[in-house]
């Protein structure tokens, strides 16, 4: 049992370069999410889904695109990277939204 | 505007010593409150929560207090030690909407 885990674990990105992140867990878990951490920021949601081929928007979604296309996977993509999008990703699962309790070992991206 | 609020960015505790970190929280429809602790360079780890239907919840040396007349809680560490020295997050949930986070606090446990 895995847990969350996420891909890459580090990753530099030149201005205007797109990327995909990718999370998987094998928990059987409904409801996914993307978060990302910046300093003195706590954790911001950009994305979510509550179940297989659905979407949400969340807190700071502007610059990324995200896929649920399996249950497992949740995919985070950035079209166009900006140094904005500095940051730590943090992706997430649950059971319930109510009550996250697994979270991805984050995703450190530079763009310069 | 945030609805969930630690207003203490970083704490400093003796080894041995009572850790008390402080969350307050702006709408008083949110049903359960958890908290999380966050190592650097890991994911946050989920750590004790409670239902607002209670005003206790104690987990070994994790003790979670929840006063909903002046919306708020806190999370005590006894006795404090130096592994539990690392960022806390407080976070609020309300029905099938995602957790809303707090900013975080820093707790350094000196020894």
């Amino acid at each position: 049992n895995a847990g969350v885990t996420q891909t890459p674990k580090f990753r530099v990105l030149k201005t205007g370069q797109s990327m995909t992140l990718l999370c998987a867990q094998d928990m059987n878990h409904e409801y996914m999410y993307w978060y990302r951490q910046d300093p003195g920021m706590g954790l911001r949601l950009i994305h979510y889904s509550v179940g297989e081929g659905t979407t949400a928007k969340g807190e700071v979604p502007d610059g990324y695109n995200v896929s649920r296309l399996k249950k497992q996977n949740f995919l985070l993509g950035l079209e166009s990277a900006a140094p904005s999008q500095t940051s730590v990703y943090f992706c997430a699962s649950s059971y319930s939204p109510s009550e996250i309790r697994y979270f991805g070992p984050g995703t450190r991206l530079t763009v310069t | 505007d945030q609805q969930v609020k630690q207003n203490s960015p970083s704490l400093s505790v003796q080894e041995g010593r009572i850790s008390i970190l402080n969350c307050d929280y702006t709408n008083s429809m949110f049903d359960y409150f958890l908290w999380y602790k966050k190592y650097p360079a890991e994911g946050p780890t989920f750590l004790i929560s409670i239902s607002s239907i209670k005003d206790k919840n104690e987990d070994g040396r994790f003790t979670v207090f929840l006063n909903k007349s002046a919306k708020h809680l806190s999370l005590h560490i006894v006795p404090s030690q130096p592994g539990d020295s690392a960022v806390y997050f407080c976070a609020a949930s309300l029905g099938n909407t995602p957790l809303v986070f707090g900013k975080g606090t820093r707790l350094s446990v000196i020894a």
